[in-house]
C-alpha cells in the first residue's frame, strides 16, 4: 500500500487560508468516506483533527475543515493562527482493511 | 482522563527481537481497538497494526506481516506488540492509540511514543 500523496510544505500569513491536499486512490481516499487529517508539533504525539472527511472532534475550532472529490481530499485552514504551525498528515482506510497516510505537509505561518 | 504509556523501546541489532508495551488507563480497555503507529526519524506516519476489543480481529501492514504480532491482556490493560527479524528500516518511534468513536481507523488518543533503534 503506497502512501497517500501531499506537497511537502505550504505557507501562509497570519488570517489567510490555506489549503492542503492529499491524493489517494480508488482503492482507498476514492472507495470511502474514511479520511481524517492530523496535525503534530514538532516534538509531540500526534492529534486527530478531522475525521470521516468533513467531521471535527469536540474542542477543535472550526476554523478546521475537510472536504473530498474523487481520490483527493483536502484539510483547510482558515484565518491562519501561529499556533497552527505544524505538520499535518492525512490517512484513509483502505479495501485492505488497513490504514495509510500520507507523507506529510510541513505548515509554516509566516 | 485517558492514558497510554508505551514501553520497552530500545537499541537492538538486525535480526533481533523486542516487545513493545502500552498501559492503558482511564477508560474500559476492553471496549476499544487498539493499533500501534510508527515514525521513523524525520519522517511521516505509518500505520503498523490493529487489534479488536476481544483480541480476535489482528490487520498488518505489509512492511512487518510475518515479522510483529500485535496482542493484548485485558485483565491487565496492556496492549503488546511483539517485533522479530527487526530491520534497519524498522527504526522509529512507535506509539499507541486507541480509536475515536465507532470506527478503529480514526486515532483520538496517542501516547508519547517508545523509541526503537535497529542498529549494529
Amino acid at each position: 500500500q503506497s502512501a497517500l500523496t501531499q506537497p511537502p510544505s505550504v505557507s501562509g500569513s497570519p488570517g489567510q487560508s490555506v489549503t492542503i491536499s492529499c491524493t489517494g486512490t480508488s482503492s482507498d481516499i476514492g472507495s470511502y468516506n474514511r479520511v481524517s487529517w492530523y496535525q503534530q508539533p514538532p516534538g509531540t504525539a500526534p492529534k486527530l483533527m478531522i475525521y470521516e472527511v468533513t467531521s471535527r472532534p469536540s474542542g477543535v475550532p472550526d476554523r478546521f475543515s475537510g472536504s473530498k472529490s474523487g481520490n483527493t481530499a483536502a484539510l483547510t485552514i482558515s484565518g491562519l493562527q501561529a499556533e497552527d504551525e505544524a505538520d499535518y498528515y492525512c490517512s484513509s482506510y483502505t479495501s485492505s482493511n488497513t490504514l495509510v497516510f500520507g507523507g506529510g505537509t510541513k505548515l509554516t505561518v509566516l | 482522563e485517558v492514558q497510554l504509556v508505551e514501553s520497552g523501546g530500545g537499541l537492538v541489532q538486525p535480526g533481533g527481537s523486542l516487545r513493545l508495551s502500552c498501559t492503558a488507563s482511564g477508560f474500559t480497555f476492553s471496549n476499544y481497538a487498539m493499533s500501534w503507529v510508527r515514525q521513523a526519524p524525520g519522517k511521516g506516519l505509518e500505520w503498523v497494526s490493529v487489534i479488536s476489543g476481544n483480541g480476535i480481529n489482528t490487520y498488518y501492514a505489509d512492511s512487518v506481516k510475518g515479522r510483529f504480532t500485535i496482542s493484548r491482556d485485558n485483565p491487565k490493560n496492556t496492549l503488546y506488540l511483539q517485533m522479530s527479524s527487526l530491520r534497519a528500516e524498522d527504526t522509529a518511534i512507535y506509539y499507541c492509540a486507541r480509536k475515536y468513536g465507532n470506527d478503529w481507523f480514526y486515532f483520538g488518543y496517542w501516547g508519547q511514543g517508545t523509541p526503537v533503534t535497529v542498529s549494529s
